[in-house]
């Protein structure tokens, strides 16, 4: 019972530096989410995917690029690091069709920047 | 612009207490609250909701209370036990069902 998978789970990368953060979903959701989380932040959305083929911009997606692979497969990419992308970085899912809009989410990738 | 607002980032409370979360917000037209508990090096993982119609919601230990003429929202556990320990955030659902978060507050329950 996998629900959202996050990988990797901790990276350290020097300023410059590029990395992709992987996740993937097995509850056959239509949308998926990146968010970060840092103290006294709370978690703001990064970018989002409505349904594949779809991507949108959040509240905070500068110096990041995401990829919705397929239905199951929402990656994030940082294509020049910096200390201020430094953050916990969660993946989303929901089912649109859920009157709440609920979201599972994964355990997180730690991502230092030095 | 934050429009899901926790002020208080930590709350203590005894074991059998009970413990009151507040939340306040901005936007009229947000129509579902979420609350969402999370542990240390776990993501957040789903606690109660409350549609904007309904002023309150109840679930075992947890209810939330939803008063709209304020846009404050407050979470009652009750009584609050040390599996309670964990940061509650508070969310708020508008445009296209995206998601809105406040910063989070850090419970701890003390035997």
């Amino acid at each position: 019972n996998a629900g959202v998978t996050q990988t990797p789970k901790f990276q350290v990368l020097k300023t410059g530096q590029s990395m992709t953060l992987q996740c993937a979903q097995d509850m056959n959701h239509n949308s998926m989410y990146w968010y970060r989380q840092d103290p006294g932040m709370g978690l703001r959305l990064i970018y989002y995917s409505a349904s594949e083929g779809t991507t949108d911009k959040g509240e905070v997606p500068n110096g990041y690029n995401v990829s919705r692979l397929n239905k199951r497969e929402f990656s994030l990419r940082l294509e020049s690091a910096a200390p201020s992308q430094t953050s916990v970085y969660f993946c989303a899912s929901s089912d649109q069709g859920r009157i709440t809009g609920e979201l599972f989410f994964g355990e997180g990738s730690r991502l230092t920047v030095l | 612009d934050q429009q899901v607002k926790q002020n208080s980032p930590s709350l203590s409370v005894q074991e059998g207490r009970i413990s009151i979360l507040n939340c306040d917000y901005t936007n009229s037209m947000f129509d579902y609250f979420l609350w969402y508990k999370k542990y240390p090096a776990e993501g957040p993982t789903f606690l109660i909701s409350i549609s904007s119609i309904k002023d309150k919601n109840e679930d075992g230990r947890f209810t939330v209370f939803l008063n709209k003429s304020a846009k404050h929202l407050s979470l009652h556990i009750v009584p609050s036990q040390p599996g309670d320990s964990a940061v509650y955030f508070c969310a708020a659902r508008g445009v296209w069902g995206k998601l809105q978060f406040g910063a989070g507050t850090q419970v701890v329950v003390t035997p």
